[in-house]
C-alpha cells in the first residue's frame, strides 16, 4: 500500500522567513496531494492541494510543488507569521471517490517571534 | 464551504461502558466517510472507510466489533466504541467526501472528539 514519509518532523522558523515542509510517496498510482493544518484540539484544515497534471500551485503564501518522477511534492510557506505555527501534515491518494488518503507523519511548525 | 460536524467534542466515560460519536455533513451530501483516530503527537490512523447502506470497511487490525459504523443516511455516519478501555482514550476524527466533488473527492475533516476512558 501507500506509504507517505515526511520532513522534518519538527521546524522552526523566524517570523518573516518562509518554511519549507518535504514529502515521499510510494504509490506511483497516487494523483491527489491535499495538505493539512491542525491546530491543537481541532481537527485538520485542509489548506492547499495539488494534482498529478500539475507540477506547482501557489495561494498567497501558500505553495506546493509535486515531482511525479522522484515521487516528491512539497510545501513552502513565504512570510512566515505567528498564526502559522501548527502542525502540517500531507497526504497522498488515488484520488477516486472511495480512495484513502494517507497521511505523513506531520510536521510541527513554530514560528519565532 | 463544506462543513462536517462532530458531537459530542469530548466524552469522559468509565471502563466498560460503550460511547457513540457522531459526525455529519452539514450543507452537502456525503456517500463516504472515513474515521480516524489520532494519539498524542502522532499523525491521523485511518480506521474505517463508511459508505452510505453498506458495511464499513475496516482497516488492518481495528477490530470492527470494538469500533461499530453505521451510516445510515448521506449525512450522518455514527462511530460506537464498545465496552471501552483506558487504551481507547484517543481523538477520533471523521471525514467526509462530497458526492458532487468529482473524480479527486476532497475530504472535510471534523473538529474531532476528545475520548478519555477512567
Amino acid at each position: 500500500g501507500e506509504n507517505v514519509e515526511q520532513h522534518p518532523s519538527t521546524l522552526s522558523v523566524q517570523e518573516g522567513d518562509s518554511a519549507v515542509i518535504k514529502c515521499t510517496y510510494s504509490d506511483s498510482a497516487s494523483n491527489y496531494f491535499p495538505w493539512y493544518k491542525q491546530e491543537l484540539g481541532k481537527g485538520p484544515q485542509l489548506i492547499i492541494d495539488i494534482r498529478s497534471n500539475v507540477g506547482e500551485k501557489k495561494d498567497q503564501r501558500i505553495a506546493v510543488t509535486l515531482n511525479k518522477t522522484a515521487k516528491h511534492f512539497s510545501l513552502h510557506i513565504t512570510e512566515t507569521q505567528p498564526e502559522d505555527s501548527a502542525v502540517y501534515f500531507c497526504a497522498a491518494s488515488k484520488g477516486s471517490s472511495a480512495s484513502k488518503i494517507i497521511f505523513g507523519s506531520g510536521t510541527r511548525l513554530s514560528i519565532r517571534p | 464551504g463544506a462543513v462536517v460536524s462532530q458531537h459530542p467534542s469530548w466524552v469522559i466515560c468509565k471502563s466498560g461502558t460503550s460511547v457513540k460519536i457522531e459526525c455529519r455533513s452539514l450543507d452537502f451530501q456525503a456517500t463516504t466517510m472515513f474515521w480516524y483516530r489520532q494519539f498524542p503527537k502522532q499523525s491521523l490512523m485511518l480506521m474505517a472507510t463508511s459508505n452510505e447502506g453498506s458495511k464499513a470497511t475496516y482497516e488492518q487490525g481495528v477490530e470492527k466489533d470494538k469500533f461499530l459504523i453505521n451510516h445510515a443516511s448521506l449525512t450522518l455516519s455514527t462511530l460506537t466504541v464498545t465496552s471501552a478501555h483506558p487504551e481507547d482514550s484517543s481523538f477520533y476524527i471523521c471525514s467526509a467526501r462530497d458526492r458532487a466533488s468529482g473524480s479527486f473527492g476532497e475530504q472535510f475533516f471534523g473538529p474531532g472528539t476528545r475520548l478519555t476512558v477512567l
